[in-house]
């Protein structure tokens, strides 16, 4: 079974600190790609970052950057100089190549104090 | 309008009304979905539409019926609903289906009473 494991429930760190936020899944697929959304308050589901597994390079997005280790299937998401507006649940998802359906975790809580 | 929309944003409907969600994407995508996300569970996929032609419905009750009239335009049309459907419904849009990035509207809030 293809899963994804968020480990954090919740975190909460004081703004414009450095935070981590772990993802680990298991697919037996070679090919796939890779998710971070965030949804916040307001409830749209926006899309924070994307890797493609078959990339080495580590996908970043300026505040936001991945530390993805294909062979111990985690892709790690960290917010760097994290701002108020970094509040949300955040969803890691894959989705393989041959496939079109996202697999979700369940999601980490996020919450920055001022 | 830009990226994908969906009305209304909140609904409260009785088990015995009809009512209907739309969503529209303006991104020239071919794939469209709906998805239910429900307090404390995973997203959960329910009807996938690539070229206005359904490839997927994930075991949902007959009770929610999609229609694509066209690939801008999808719409989930609700009759004799239970409580146990309230959740937030999301819409998403993606240019093919295969490994492709999802882009979501901003979702319908629904209460079923």
């Amino acid at each position: 079974a293809q899963t994804v494991t968020q480990s954090q429930p919740e975190m909460s760190v004081q703004e414009a600190e450095t935070v981590t936020l772990s993802c680990t899944y298991d697919t037996s697929e070679n090919n796939y790609y890779l998710f971070w959304y965030k949804q916040p308050p307001s409830r749209q589901m926006i899309l924070v970052i994307r890797q493609e597994a078959y990339k080495q390079q580590n996908a970043t997005e300026n505040r936001f950057s991945v530390n993805f280790q294909k062979a111990a299937k985690s892709f790690s998401l960290k917010i760097s100089d994290s701002q108020l507006g970094d509040t949300a649940m955040y969803f890691c998802a894959f989705i393989p190549d041959s496939n079109y359906q996202l697999i979700w975790g369940a999601g980490t809580k996020l919450i920055i104090k001022p | 309008e830009t990226g994908v929309t969906q009305t209304p944003r909140h609904l409260v409907m009785g088990m015995t009304n009809k009512k209907s969600l739309k969503c529209e994407q303006h991104l020239g995508h071919n794939a469209m979905y709906w998805y239910k996300q429900s307090a404390k569970k995973p997203l959960e996929l329910m009807f996938v539409y690539n070229f206005k032609e359904q490839t997927e419905n994930n075991s949902v009750p007959s009770r929610f019926s999609p229609e694509c009239p066209n690939s801008s335009h999808l719409f989930l049309h609700l009759h004799t609903l239970q409580p146990e459907d309230s959740a937030l419904y999301l819409c998403a849009s993606s240019q093919g289906t295969r490994g492709e990035t999802q882009y979501f509207g901003p979702g319908t809030r629904l209460l079923v009473l």
